[in-house]
C-alpha cells in the first residue's frame, strides 16, 4: 500500500490565484481530513469527511473548499489564495467505527507559499 | 470540550540520556491519547496509543508513555536517547464531546533536540 500520497511537494502561488491539492488514500479508510500546519504550531484542522459525499468544516475553514466523491480521494480547493495561506498542508485518513480510537495516517504534506 | 498542553516547546538532551517528554489532557470523558512524532520536513507518524486498555503503552523505538488519570497526564518517556530521535513530537487527544466525531487535537508540539 501506498498509503496517504499528496501532491505537489511545493508550491508558489500568487496573491488571488487558485490551486487544488490532491489527496489520494489505498486503505479503504471511510474518514479523511485536511490539516494546516503553520510554523512553530501544531495541527489545525481545516476540513473533514466521513465518507464519499459528506464533508464538514473544521477549525479553520475559511478560504477553502472540498469535495470527496470516492471514497480514495479528497482534494482540497484553495479559490483566492492569500499570503495567510503560506503554510505547510497535510491530508491525513482513518478508518473510524464510532469509537474513540481513531489512529489517523498522514501524508508527506505540501509546502505552499504564496507571495 | 478536549484539549492538550505539551508542557515543554523545546527539550534538550544528550545522546545516551533519558528523555521526557510531557503532555496534560483535558477531558470530560475517557479519551484516547496519542503520541505522533514528526522529523524534519516529513509527515507525521504514530509512536504510540492509548485507548483504555493497559496505562502503559509501549511504541516504537523504544518510546513508551504512561496515562495517569489522577495526573490527568500522557507523559512520553525513552531510557536512552539516540540522535534519530531528534524530531518534533505531538500529544494528541481524540475528541469525543459533545460528539464522538473521529477529530484529533493537537498539542503545540515538542522540539527534542540531542546531542553527541
Amino acid at each position: 500500500n501506498a498509503g496517504v500520497t499528496q501532491t505537489p511537494k511545493f508550491r508558489i502561488l500568487k496573491i488571488g490565484q487558485s490551486m487544488t491539492l490532491q489527496c489520494t488514500q489505498d486503505m479503504n479508510h471511510n474518514y479523511m481530513y485536511w490539516y494546516r500546519q503553520d510554523p512553530g504550531m501544531g495541527l489545525k484542522l481545516i476540513y473533514y469527511s466521513v465518507g464519499a459525499g459528506i464533508t464538514d468544516k473544521g477549525e479553520v475553514p475559511n478560504g477553502y473548499n472540498v469535495s470527496r466523491s470516492t471514497t480514495e480521494d479528497f482534494p482540497l480547493r484553495l479559490e483566492l489564495a492569500a499570503p495567510s495561506q503560506t503554510s505547510v498542508y497535510f491530508c491525513a485518513s482513518s478508518y473510524f467505527s464510532g469509537t474513540t480510537n481513531n489512529e489517523q495516517f498522514f501524508g508527506p504534506g505540501t509546502r505552499l507559499t504564496v507571495l | 470540550a478536549q484539549s492538550v498542553t505539551q508542557l515543554d516547546s523545546h527539550v534538550s538532551v544528550s545522546e545516551g540520556t533519558p528523555v521526557l517528554l510531557r503532555c496534560n489532557y483535558s477531558s470530560s470523558y475517557s479519551p484516547s491519547l496519542f503520541w505522533y512524532v514528526q522529523h524534519p520536513n516529513k509527515g507525521l507518524q504514530l509512536l504510540l496509543k492509548y485507548t483504555s486498555a493497559a496505562t502503559l503503552v509501549k511504541g516504537i523505538n523504544g518510546f513508551e508513555a504512561e496515562f495517569k488519570k489522577s495526573e490527568t497526564s500522557f507523559h512520553l518517556t525513552k531510557p536512552s536517547a539516540h540522535m534519530s530521535d531528534a524530531a518534533e513530537y505531538f500529544c494528541v487527544v481524540s475528541a469525543v464531546f459533545p460528539s464522538n466525531t473521529g477529530k484529533l487535537i493537537f498539542g503545540q508540539g515538542t522540539t527534542l533536540q540531542v546531542k553527541p
